[in-house]
């Protein structure tokens, strides 16, 4: 079964360095997704991302985030200058049709710690 | 506002024992529902859905859920729990025009010999 692939697992970063996070979607899937996960707490939407454009976004997607499709099989989250507030599990979807009724297809996440 | 309430942070029963998980949402729209459930370590795996129609959805390895709208309720069943069931397991409601999933806090399964 086709699947949502991140990398890397885990990522150390020094508070103020740039960091980007990396996710294939599934190859025929259109519509792409960030979420986020603090430790003890719910799993919050960050933006989502379809024809080379945000869709919409949260308020956690702040300045310091950007979203980038570079070619036709990546998509990255860009944190421009890390704060300790931003280590988390992030992770990403994608599903073949936008819409509230679509499922969303996860990767196994990339732990982000800020040091 | 939209929201996703899982009043139970950890429940533990005992194998072969049936299960039922808790979730209430807030939505001033038609709701589409989902569960998930995310083993240590890796990403949310899609359990089942509910759109419309029977209100009694199946889904994934024996699970099932049941939408009742006058409680705002969308339960999690399973009537005999394995060992390998145990996970942490988000309720969620599908939101925006794009779908962005409104989560639960999720609640962690323990299973017991």
């Amino acid at each position: 079964e086709p699947e949502v692939t991140q990398t890397p697992s885990h990522q150390v970063t020094q508070m103020g360095q740039e960091v980007i996070l990396r996710c294939v979607p599934i190859s025929n899937h259109l519509y792409f997704y960030w979420y986020r996960q603090i430790l003890g707490q719910k799993v919050e939407f960050l933006v989502s991302f379809y024809n080379n454009e945000i869709s919409e976004k949260s308020e956690i997607f702040d300045d310091q985030f950007s979203v980038e499709r570079p070619d036709g099989s990546n998509f990255t989250l860009k944190i421009r200058s890390t704060k300790l507030e931003d280590s988390a599990m992030y992770f990403c979807a994608s599903s073949d049709q936008g819409g509230r009724d679509q499922p969303q297809h996860f990767g196994d996440g990339t732990r982000l710690s800020i040091l | 506002a939209q929201s996703v309430t899982q009043p139970d942070i950890h429940i533990t029963v005992s194998e072969g024992a049936s299960l039922e998980l808790r979730c209430n949402y807030s939505y001033g729209a038609t709701p589409y529902l989902f569960w998930y459930v995310q083993s240590p370590g890796q990403g949310l795996q899609l359990l089942l859905k509910y759109f419309s129609g029977d209100t009694l959805v199946q889904g994934i390895k024996g699970f099932e859920a049941e939408f009742k709208r006058s409680q705002s309720s969308f339960n999690l069943r399973k009537p005999s729990v394995h060992w390998s069931d145990a996970a942490e397991y988000f309720c969620a409601v599908g939101g925006g025009s794009q779908g962005n999933l409104i989560f639960g806090k999720g609640t962690k399964l323990s299973v017991k010999p």
